[in-house]
């Protein structure tokens, strides 16, 4: 069955730094990769969207990168800042009418 | 416009009981996803209905279903509760026609099995 990981549980780094967290998945390449962020006790809201035949997405100061051969995909966030702390989760879907399969997520951690 | 709102916020119940959670989509959305969420174990996805049809569904028993009204509003039900069914109960919309579309996530309903 498809898996999907990301690369660790806590990611900690200073602030103006940038953050970079990865997702790993298996089997065949999904149709749509998405990134989520949830802070505690609240829902997760949607950050970014990047297709199968696409090798970037950039907004503000989120860039996500889709590497097929690879099987991954790479969250980064530039000039990171404390209110950036927070769970990102990455999540993958295979076509339309597929679930959304999402990653255990990374706590990131901006230490001032 | 209003998001996705789910009721009730907080549920305390006895094993044995069954619940009933309900979700309301943002207006125009005809697909809800449901998600359990515990700290071991992540979201993990129960359910998906799309104009009143259950579209997909995740490996849990059959003490868990679910139904979407023809107002796209959706419900799942929990029936025989065990003490492991303690979890963030999320549910998301998104628009379901072209694929890809973000989730849109409610609050979520965090229950308690006691």
């Amino acid at each position: 069955s498809q898996k999907i990981e990301q690369n660790s549980e806590a990611l900690n780094i200073q602030e103006g730094k940038t953050a970079t967290l990865t997702c790993n998945y298996t089997n065949y390449s999904p149709a749509y990769l998405q990134w989520y962020r949830q802070d505690p006790g609240r829902g997760p809201v949607f950050l970014l969207l990047i297709r199968e035949n696409e090798k970037e997405k950039r907004k503000e100061r989120l860039k996500v990168t889709f590497d097929t051969t690879l099987k991954q995909s790479l969250f980064h966030i530039t000039a990171s800042q404390p209110a950036d702390s927070a769970t990102y989760l990455c999540a993958l879907r295979y076509s339309s009418a597929s679930k959304i399969i999402f990653g255990s997520g990374t706590r990131l951690s901006i230490r001032p | 416009k209003a998001g996705v709102t789910q009721t009730p916020r907080y549920l305390i119940k006895t094993r044995g009981q069954q619940v009933t959670l309900s979700c309301s989509p943002i207006s125009g959305h005809r697909s809800v996803s449901w998600y359990q969420q515990t700290p071991g174990q992540g979201l993990q996805f129960l359910f998906e209905y799309f104009s009143e049809t259950q579209r997909n569904k995740g490996n849990f028993p059959g003490r868990f279903s679910g139904r979407q009204f023809s107002n796209s509003r959706s419900e799942m039900n929990v029936s025989t509760l065990e003490l492991g069914d303690s979890a963030l109960y999320l549910c998301a919309s998104s628009l379901g026609e072209t694929g890809g579309n973000e989730a849109f996530f409610g609050q979520g309903t965090r229950l308690t099995v006691v």
